[in-house]
């Protein structure tokens, strides 16, 4: 099966201890995305990617890092610097044709206690 | 710079009544328009997309939309609702290419009253 997969499903941290979330797709897909969500907020971008080994800041990218050494993977690192990490974290990945669109994994919930 | 506004937060409709969930954008060139469904803990599913053409999309699970240039609006419809369709529900607003960023509204939440 085609798809994007994001682990672990729930995730739980103490405050000031980094984490990494992970994101896999196998549709071979150029581009992906990292989006947080909070209630009544919709989806924020965080940081995205169009190629291997280059990402660019979204709208919220402060206290957040990233790296894409391979096409497939896509991991968000959430650091003791992000002051409100407890949220949403969806990612997402769509091909570079005309007409493409975005296609989301399931989300992974971060609690920070 | 673009964006999305869904005036309604909460929209509550009764099983088998009829829906229309709104939607007005802001596009500087011709928009690329999305309706996506999210239920709670999950990811978002693409309903439907806009991208050039006929005006009414159509899209899956009976979902239907109108673009409508002249007021700025990609409002989504369905004649008859089921209670499985009681989710958020977001519009969204990008380009075709380029860097591909979409806006996405704040979202709409439907509840189905049975």
């Amino acid at each position: 099966d085609g798809g994007i997969t994001q682990s672990p499903k729930y995730l739980f941290r103490k405050e000031g201890q980094n984490v990494t979330l992970s994101c896999e797709q196998n549709l071979n897909h150029d581009a992906m995305y990292w989006y947080r969500q909070d209630p009544g907020q919709g989806l924020r971008l965080i940081y995205y990617s169009q190629i291997v080994n280059d990402f660019q800041k979204g709208d919220i990218a402060e206290g957040y890092s990233v790296s894409r050494e391979k096409k497939e993977s896509f991991p968000l690192t959430v650091t003791s610097a992000q002051k409100n990490p407890t949220a949403f974290y969806l990612c997402a990945s769509r091909g570079l044709a005309l007409g493409d669109t975005q296609y989301f994994g399931p989300g992974t919930r971060l609690t920070v206690l | 710079a673009q964006s999305v506004t869904q005036p309604d937060i909460h929209i509550t409709v009764s099983e088998g009544a009829s829906l229309e969930l709104r939607c007005n954008y802001s596009y500087g060139a011709t928009p690329y328009l999305f309706w996506y469904v999210q239920s709670p803990g999950q990811g978002l599913q693409l309903l439907l997309k806009y991208f050039s053409g006929d005006t009414l999309v159509q899209g899956i699970k009976g979902f239907e939309a109108e673009f409508k240039r002249s007021q700025s609006s990609f409002n989504l419809r369905k004649p008859s609702v089921h209670w499985s369709d009681a989710a958020e529900y977001f519009c969204a607003v990008g380009s075709s290419g380029g860097s591909y960023i979409p806006t996405f509204g704040r979202g709409t939440s439907l509840i189905v009253h049975p």
